[in-house]
């Protein structure tokens, strides 16, 4: 299986911050990894897939690189909306595999 | 507008069955592979099963193959997860969710139903 590790497990940031999170795959995956939001008591929902393709109708201050091992994620200008914790989950094979989160906040 | 709608959980004895049902619309439902995430209280996200919009190929998680079974209804636009031998460690929100790019199995999930809380207790 290929396992995602995510870092931090926790940032804290002012309004307007830039703020990036890191995604490691165990294996290669390509470009084959996806970034989800979840807020608070809601379901997840996507924003990033294929590693930088940004998902229809989610705010350009959400970005997406990497290839191979090595993700990440940005948020340009943090909104207070932003408040949520975000997976990596790479869909390179079966079993499909998430990272452990990471928990931003607003400082 | 895409929506999911899953029913069916509830709390269980530990080895009893429950039977989930997630009902989707606004999109051919048919040509979509679909599947299920779940969540443990306070812990992160966990990939269980996924179907091919066919129903021609199925792929489970390790900890819940030989015990749950996803299935679907395309005439009836309606995503099904058989969950038997139910543990403690199966206490999760369950969620419906679609492979939106639509005909193969891409693993980009969205959206997701609201979720269903299943509970294995006695």
């Amino acid at each position: 299986d290929i396992q995602m590790t995510q870092s931090p497990s926790s940032v804290s940031a002012s309004v307007g911050d830039r703020v990036t999170i890191t995604c490691r795959a165990s294996q290669g995956i390509l470009s084959r990894l996806a970034w989800y939001q979840q807020k608070p008591g809601k379901a997840p929902k996507i924003l990033i897939y294929e590693a930088s393709t940004l998902q229809s109708g989610v705010p350009s201050r959400f970005s997406g690189s990497g290839s191979g091992t090595d993700f990440s994620l940005t948020i340009s200008n943090l909104h207070p909306e932003d408040v949520a914790t975000y997976y990596c989950q790479q869909a390179k094979s079966f079993p499909l595999t998430f990272g452990g989160g990471t928990k931003v906040e607003i400082k | 507008e895409v929506q999911l709608l899953e029913s069916g959980g509830g709390l269980v004895q530990p080895g009893g069955s429950l039977r989930l049902s997630c009902e989707a619309s606004g999109f051919t439902f048919s040509t979509h592979a679909m599947a299920w995430v779940r969540q443990a209280p306070g812990q992160g996200l966990e990939w269980i099963s996924s179907i091919s919009y066919s129903a021609d190929t199925t792929y489970y998680a390790a900890s819940v193959k030989g015990r749950f079974t996803i299935s679907r209804d395309n005439s009836k636009n309606t995503l099904f997860l058989q969950m038997n031998s139910l543990r403690a460690e199966d206490t999760a929100v369950y969620y419906c969710v679609d492979d939106f790019r639509g005909n193969g199995m891409y693993g980009w999930f969205d959206p997701w139903g609201q979720g269903t809380l299943v509970t294995v207790s006695s």
